[in-house]
């Protein structure tokens, strides 16, 4: 069974460009999760999609955006990009809360550069 | 506002030993705790998962404790391996499915 898949592996952008990342979950997982793991600030979770709706975001400013497609893949865009946007962005999908926690398996991220 | 801390940052032992990696929070109203491995540069997977109703889990080697009252989590490692080296994340869900991470702990294992 193929895991939680992310492109591109590695995106150079230079300041106040967008940047767009994508995200497929495993097969049958409905929740899409966004994490940033910035240099000395850890993971800090972005956003969280089911069955299309933004369901949950982080502390983080509006020029963070994503969206989740019927198909569940979904798409995290960053607007006018700073040099401290600079991280590795994580997906991770689950089967979907439905009121229950469950696991949330990672995807091996996306390495964004601002320049 | 939730904060977990893991404690020691890095870790450095011989192959063969037993060891253990803490995690504490400070707000015990968690869903469920859970203990990740991310190796350098890669995504994290996840180890253990354990429910707030719940004292601990094992899987092979590892085992965890979850004592929520006290805010604390341990994972122990059996007869560590070289393969074993990785940063080890500790989570807890405060609802809503937002994990809120540790910082970590690195660890190395010296053949």
């Amino acid at each position: 069974e193929a895991g939680v898949t992310q492109s591109p592996t590695h995106l150079i952008k230079t300041r106040g460009q967008q940047a767009t990342l994508r995200c497929s979950p495993i097969s049958g997982h409905t929740s899409v999760y966004w994490y940033q793991q910035a240099l000395g600030l850890g993971l800090q979770f972005l956003l969280w999609y089911d069955e299309g709706e933004e369901r949950n975001r982080g502390n983080f400013p509006p020029r963070f955006s994503g969206r989740q497609f019927p198909n569940y893949s979904s798409e995290l865009n960053v607007n006018a990009l700073e040099l401290e946007d600079s991280a590795l962005y994580l997906c991770a999908s689950s089967l979907g809360a439905g009121g229950w926690s469950d696991t949330q398996y990672f995807g091996p991220g996306t390495r964004l550069t601002v320049l | 506002k939730q904060e977990v801390t893991q404690i020691p940052a890095a870790l450095s032992v011989p192959e063969g030993e037993n060891l253990v990696l803490n995690c504490s929070f400070t707000d015990s109203a968690i869903y469920n705790l859970q203990w990740f491995r991310q190796d350098p540069g890669k995504g994290l997977t996840s180890l253990l998962l354990i429910q707030s109703s719940q004292r601990e889990q094992t899987s092979g080697r590892l085992n965890a404790s979850l004592d929520k009252s006290s805010g604390r989590s341990t994972l122990y490692i059996a007869a560590s391996q070289p393969g074993d080296s990785a940063t080890y994340l500790c989570a807890v869900e405060e609802g809503a499915q937002k994990l809120v991470f540790g910082q970590g702990t690195r660890l190395t294992i010296n053949p």
